[in-house]
């Protein structure tokens, strides 16, 4: 069965520091992975997406991913981090097209100080 | 292009009551899925339809069934509310052969 571990509930980070959100996935089939974000009171939107095809991988609003097999991960990165990145941020894996049972971890909240 | 709406935003019931929440997908999208999102919880899959057909089902009991519509709409219905269904639910509608799963805002189900 696939599943998502995040490590760390929260992150603190300054404003203009790097920004690392970890995640680590089982599945048994090659996967898809994303991660999401959630800002409060609203539903997830996509950041970024894992398809098989380039191992790093570009978002939105200056995130990006890498996709390493050998140590089941894909972290998300950002160099510099803005107040407007505060939110929760959603690791998830699926086995199909279309979405098919997509599994979430249970969230990262990221905090940026001034 | 509309996106995913779902209604009611925010839902107050007592324990015991019948809830059915709706989900109207993101135009052109033929597959829709329905998750719990407790609070400070990561969202849990609760099914998948596709066709009409429920194509996948996460660990959550009978007493949560959903239907699909020709126009691809959704509904969640839960029976015999408990007082840990209180969350928020959220709806999320894709494209068969694609990957990406787009959310709604959801709905605040508070069981009393």
């Amino acid at each position: 069965a696939q599943s998502v571990t995040q490590l760390g509930s929260h992150v603190s980070v300054s404003e203009g520091a790097l920004v690392l959100l970890r995640c680590n996935y089982s599945s048994s089939v090659p996967p898809y992975l994303f991660w999401y974000v959630q800002y409060p009171n609203q539903g997830l939107q996509l950041l970024l997406k894992y398809t098989s095809a380039a191992t790093l991988v570009k978002g939105i609003n200056g995130f990006e991913a890498e996709f390493k097999k050998s140590e089941t991960s894909f972290h998300l990165t950002k160099p510099s981090a803005h107040m407007s990145d505060a939110a929760e941020y959603f690791c998830a894996v699926s086995e199909g097209t279309g979405g098919f049972k997509t599994i979430f971890g249970a969230g990262t909240r990221l905090f940026v100080k001034a | 292009e509309t996106g995913v709406t779902q209604s009611p935003t925010h839902l107050i019931k007592t324990r015991g009551q019948q809830v059915t929440l709706r989900c109207s997908s993101q135009s052109g999208h033929n597959t829709v899925s329905w998750y719990q999102q407790a609070l400070g919880q990561g969202p849990q899959f609760i099914f998948q339809y596709y066709r009409e057909e429920e194509n996948g089902r996460g660990n959550f009991p009978p007493r949560f069934s959903g239907l699909q519509f020709p126009n691809y709409s959704s509904e969640l219905n839960v029976n015999a509310l408990e007082l840990d269904d209180s969350a928020l639910y959220l709806c999320a509608s894709s494209l068969a052969g694609t990957e990406s799963l787009f959310f709604g805002s959801g709905t605040q189900l508070s069981v009393l």
